[in-house]
């Protein structure tokens, strides 16, 4: 099974402004989810978006999915210092029921 | 519901003993899951277990072994711990191995073997 790659590996902002953070894949999903990752502790699910959807939303959270591009992005609207994490994508290929993580973006979010 | 825990939270080992990690779910959750991360790297998948009674290799399977004990209890065991073997290891649980369902992931081991 594939694995996501995440772009960029850290993103460091202030307080306040918009955090994007993407993954590209290569070849055809189920099902791509984001994960959070608080150093030191275990994963903790943000949002699944489906194969045949192409937004979502839960929050401050939004995400996006283009299959065409093999792409997914996760924005963070209006940043706190608590957002400060590792973020994952992770991938369900069609036919399979397990998960492949990518290897995170790092995000730092200065008070 | 204390969700998805492991112990114990740290280990070490020296080359060539043996332990066992423990992962318990209390939310009813028919898949268990066991997973590595090592620095600077996602998590890869030693083994799962769909449901009670089956278990299957992930994509790191080579020196590991599972059980799953009943519906809640999921444990991995190092019968010959070697140096990368060195990580934490997340255990995790979703209600069904359907493609829609999240992971819960417990705290984490940090074994460290030298």
């Amino acid at each position: 099974s594939q694995q996501g790659e995440e772009d960029p590996q850290a993103l460091s902002i202030q307080e306040g402004e918009n955090a994007t953070m993407n993954c590209s894949y290569k070849t055809s999903i189920n099902n791509l989810q984001w994960y959070r990752q608080n150093s030191g502790r275990g994963l903790v699910h943000l949002i699944l978006i489906r194969s045949n959807e192409r937004e979502k939303h839960s929050g401050r959270l939004r995400v996006t999915l283009d299959t065409s591009k093999k792409s997914s992005s996760l924005l963070i609207t209006a940043s706190r210092a608590a957002d400060t994490a590792s973020y994952f994508c992770a991938i369900m290929n069609s036919g399979y029921s397990t998960l492949t993580f990518g290897k995170g973006t790092m995000l730092l979010v200065s008070p | 519901n204390a969700g998805v825990t492991q112990t114990p939270k740290f280990q070490v080992l020296k080359t060539g003993q043996s332990m066992t990690l423990q992962c318990a779910q209390d939310m009813n959750h028919n898949s268990m899951y066991w997973y590595r991360q090592d620095p600077g790297m996602g998590l890869r998948l030693i083994y799962y277990s769909a449901s009670e009674g089956t278990t299957d290799k992930g994509e790191v399977p080579n020196g590991y072994n599972v059980s799953r004990l009943n519906k809640r209890e999921f444990s991995l065991r190092l019968e010959s711990a070697a140096p990368s073997q060195t990580s934490v290891y997340f255990c995790a649980s979703s209600l069904s191995p359907s493609s829609y369902n999240e992971q819960f992931f417990g705290p984490g081991t940090r074994l460290t073997v030298l």
